[in-house]
């Protein structure tokens, strides 16, 4: 399976800031997934960024908030913008190979203050 | 839309134990099934998948599941269970057409010794 690496590990960001999460796989993939687990629970996708086209947001999920790249088939990032308190939360990226499994990155743990 | 249901929040096992894990999806056509295991701080780990055929199948770590379509579960299952299984358990499901994945609350584990 493919290796995937998310940058940084863990922040602590400030109410009103912006973080960019990055997230390198070793392999070109065509479909990387963004997903979110807040404390406590379950994972919930936040979008799907396939490369050369926009990202495919989930119900509850605005571009605004959550700005997605996908610059090449080996890369993506996510920005969460404009941070509050309930965006505390672990942002874990994924990419899909062979039969419709995901494999995913260790996760960005977040604290907003 | 599809569901899946953990119905055990919290499990404990004392070790060598055997374990089974619930898990009941809601779809209309056979699901491609998976679990997850996230242990303390890290990413999830796929564990095993069912997408057709043989309805038991076996999985890393000594894991195995069994997809029952009568009854609308995959439990997931292993015979003896090692401190080390300690972690937090996700059932995942993906419908054909659809590429994402929609997960199951989780069954956290704890093992005692």
């Amino acid at each position: 399976s493919a290796v995937i690496s998310q940058k940084p590990s863990r922040d602590i960001c400030q109410r009103g800031t912006s973080l960019t999460i990055q997230c390198q796989v070793d392999s070109q993939v065509t479909m990387m997934f963004w997903y979110r687990q807040q404390p406590g629970q379950s994972l919930t996708l936040i979008a799907t960024a396939n490369q050369g086209s926009e990202a495919t947001y989930e119900s509850g999920f605005v571009i605004d908030k959550f700005p997605i790249s996908r610059p090449n088939l080996t890369f993506s990032t996510l920005t969460v913008s404009n941070m509050s308190p309930e965006d505390s939360s672990i942002y874990l990226c994924s990419v899909g190979e062979g039969d419709y499994e995901q494999y995913f990155g260790p996760g960005t743990r977040l604290t907003v203050t | 839309a599809q569901s899946v249901t953990q119905p055990d929040i919290h499990i404990t096992v004392s070790e060598g134990a055997s374990l089974e894990l619930r898990c009941n999806y809601s779809y209309g056509a056979t699901p491609y099934l998976f679990w997850y295991v996230q242990s303390p701080g890290q990413g999830l780990q796929l564990l095993l998948k069912y997408f057709s055929g043989d309805t038991l199948v076996q999985g890393i770590k000594g894991f195995e599941a069994e997809f029952k379509r009568s009854q609308s579960s995959f439990n997931l299952r292993k015979p003896s269970v090692h401190w080390s299984d300690a972690a937090e358990y996700f059932c995942a499901v993906r419908t054909g057409t659809a590429s994402k994945l929609t997960f199951g609350t989780g069954t956290r584990l704890q093992v005692t010794l």
